[in-house]
Order: C-alpha cells, then structure tokens, then sequence
C-alpha cells in the first residue's frame, strides 16, 4: 500500500540532545513537509520541500533542520536550540505543481522532552 | 496567506446533519478551500476540496458562496466516529510551493 511513514512513533530524549525523526513516502510525490501539533492546536508548518536536494523553511523553522537527499525521504532532526521540543511531529507529502494539491499525512510522531 | 476562522466546537447526536462554517475574508482569486478530518494521535485525512458553489463526495458536501469569503462544510447524518476535530484550510500555490495555515480546527462531539 502507497503511504507515508514515520518513525519511531514514541520518542524520548534528555534535554540538550539532537533528535532525527524519519519520513519515507512510497507515493511518489516531489514536495513533503514537516508540521508541529501541540495539545488543543492546529498545525504549523517547519519546512518544506518540493525537489530534491532543496528545501524551504516554514513558519517556525528554528531549532529544527531538514535534508532531502532522496526523494522518499525527509528526516527531521530536532536540535537542542528548540525551546520546547515536546510536541506531536507530522510529516506530509504531496504532487508537485497541482494548485489543488492534497497533502497526505503519516501518523505522526510524539516527542517528549524528558 | 488567507487566515481562516471556524468554531472552536460544536456538538451534535448521531443521525443528525452538521454544518460547519468557515470564514476566510481574505482569500485570494487563485486559493482553494480544503478540510481536512483528524483523530487524537493521527495526521490529518482530506476530506473535500472546492473553489466555488458546490462541491459534493461520498464523504461530505462543500458550500462555497459566490463571493468565496466562506465555506461550509456539511456532514450528512454523524455518526459517533465522525467525533474528530475538523479543519479547514486555503490552499495557497504560488509557484515556489504550497502554503497553508492550519487553524485551531473545530471539535465536533457526537452523542448517542
């Protein structure tokens, strides 16, 4: 089945420690994206990227970094620059170039900040 | 980018017609409207897109007025697994990638 996975699905870190969430998508689909959810909030975007080899950030891209080595794939990597880590972490992906573009969600992943 | 506003909540009984509206009084002449479905714990499921008038699928129907400053989407007879928060989003594609806002959504609680 096409999709989008994230992983891992629960994660723990210390204070002061990076952390890389992974995105693999097997759509597809040229642009992908980060979002963070925090309790009783909508979404906001982190990065985003629509090709290969280039990436854009989003509304709240401090703290965080991205790469786009391959086309399935877009980690996450969480550094200890982010205030406040702690959150529920979506990855989208979506077709390139379609100006009614659906974005498709993984199942996130929740980060906690011991 | 357009920002949208929706009911923080609402509540409703299984079998009955819910109709969430959406106000987006800056939407621009090339945005779609989209809403999105969400469950604790997962990632957002696309429910239905539309430019203007109607727009109906299996799941829901999508009211856009002529003026496009807001949107309603309505959900034929809920049932108590359609309690989800429920988002609605201008789509925004301006050559370098799409652009949304996410909201707060609303909550819809469904009772027996």
């Amino acid at each position: 089945d096409g999709g989008i996975t994230q992983s891992p699905k629960y994660l723990f870190r210390k204070e002061g420690q990076n952390v890389t969430l992974s995105c693999e998508q097997n759509l597809n689909h040229d642009a992908m994206y980060w979002y963070r959810q925090d309790p009783g909030q909508g979404l906001r975007l982190i990065y985003y990227s629509q090709i290969v080899n280039d990436f854009q950030k989003g509304d709240i891209a401090e703290g965080y970094s991205v790469s786009r080595e391959k086309k399935e794939s877009f980690p996450l990597t969480v550094t200890s620059a982010q205030k406040n880590p702690t959150a529920f972490y979506l990855c989208a992906s979506s077709i390139r170039g379609s100006p009614t573009g659906e974005l498709f969600f993984g199942e996130g992943s929740r980060l906690t900040v011991l | 980018l357009a920002k949208t506003t929706q009911p923080i909540s609402m509540d409703s009984y299984e079998g009955q017609e819910v109709n969430i509206t959406c106000s987006h009084n800056n939407i621009a002449t090339n945005d779609y409207i989209t809403w999105y479905q969400q469950f604790p714990s997962q990632g957002p499921r696309f429910i239905i897109q539309g430019y203007k008038t109607k727009v109906t699928n299996e799941v829901a129907s999508l009211f856009i007025p002529a003026d496009r400053k807001s949107s309603t989407l309505s959900l034929p007879r809920v049932s108590l697994s359609d309690t989800a928060v429920y988002y609605c989003l201008v789509f925004t594609y301006d050559g370098g990638g799409f652009k949304t806002i996410f909201g707060a959504g609303t909550r819809l609680f469904v009772k027996a």
